[in-house]
């Protein structure tokens, strides 16, 4: 069975601040996403990491995948109030699951002006 | 472009009562979703739609009912409804494996 686990699964950072969002996960897959969701809101796509050793960037949030390791990171530079919301790490399940998606349970952020 | 819609935004119900969930995509996508939400546990899949036509279960198919009804529409019912499924509940669609979401129904049992 498929699981994923993120952490932490609340972090309060200061403005500013470096960190990093960890997102393990228990079987082989090809394929990993990252989302945020805003208090109240659906979930917006961020990130979707293809094959081992991928990177992508976006503003102040960095993401890769190591297969291998089964490990996903995700990494905010310099944290500003409004990267505040609740992010999801999800791995695409492979032909056991079809194309269904296994969430993690999300880290809620919350940076501190 | 509307992308994935859900309706109703919110809705109460009382124990037992029933009701069906509606989403639409207008993205030409072949397979759709249901999730839920529940704090502190991030979505869980109830059931999905490979493709029109199809319908099988997910990790918490359990007290649902689904219906594909065309390409495009994909509802989900509570039968008899119990306070456990008190919950968000999002509709997701997918072409090529990267799942797009409504913006989901606030669902409160008493």
């Amino acid at each position: 069975e498929l699981k994923v686990e993120q952490n932490p699964l609340f972090l309060s950072m200061q403005e500013g601040k470096n960190y990093t969002i960890y997102c393990n996960y228990s079987t082989t897959s090809d394929r990993l996403y990252w989302y945020r969701q805003d208090p109240g809101k659906s979930l917006e796509s961020l990130f979707v990491l293809l094959s081992n050793g991928a990177v992508k960037q976006e503003g102040r949030l960095m993401a890769s995948l190591d297969t291998k390791a089964r490990l996903s990171t995700l990494h905010i530079t310099a944290a500003v109030h409004d990267l505040s919301a609740t992010y999801f790490c999800a791995v695409d399940g492979q032909m056991e699951y079809g194309n269904k998606l296994v969430f993690g349970a999300g880290t809620i952020l919350r940076v501190k002006s | 472009n509307a992308g994935v819609t859900q309706t109703p935004k919110f809705q109460v119900l009382k124990t037992g009562q029933s009701m069906t969930l509606q989403c639409a995509q207008d993205m030409n996508h072949n397979s759709m979703y249901w999730y839920r939400q529940d704090p502190g546990m991030g979505l869980r899949l109830i059931y999905y739609s490979a493709s029109e036509g199809t319908t099988d279960k997910g990790e918490v198919p359990n007290g649902y009912n689904v219906s594909r009804l065309n390409k495009r529409e994909f509802s989900l019912r509570l039968e008899s409804a119990a306070p456990s499924q008190t919950s968000v509940y999002f509709c997701a669609s997918s072409k090529r494996r990267e799942q797009f979401f409504g913006p989901g129904t606030r669902l409160t049992v008493l």
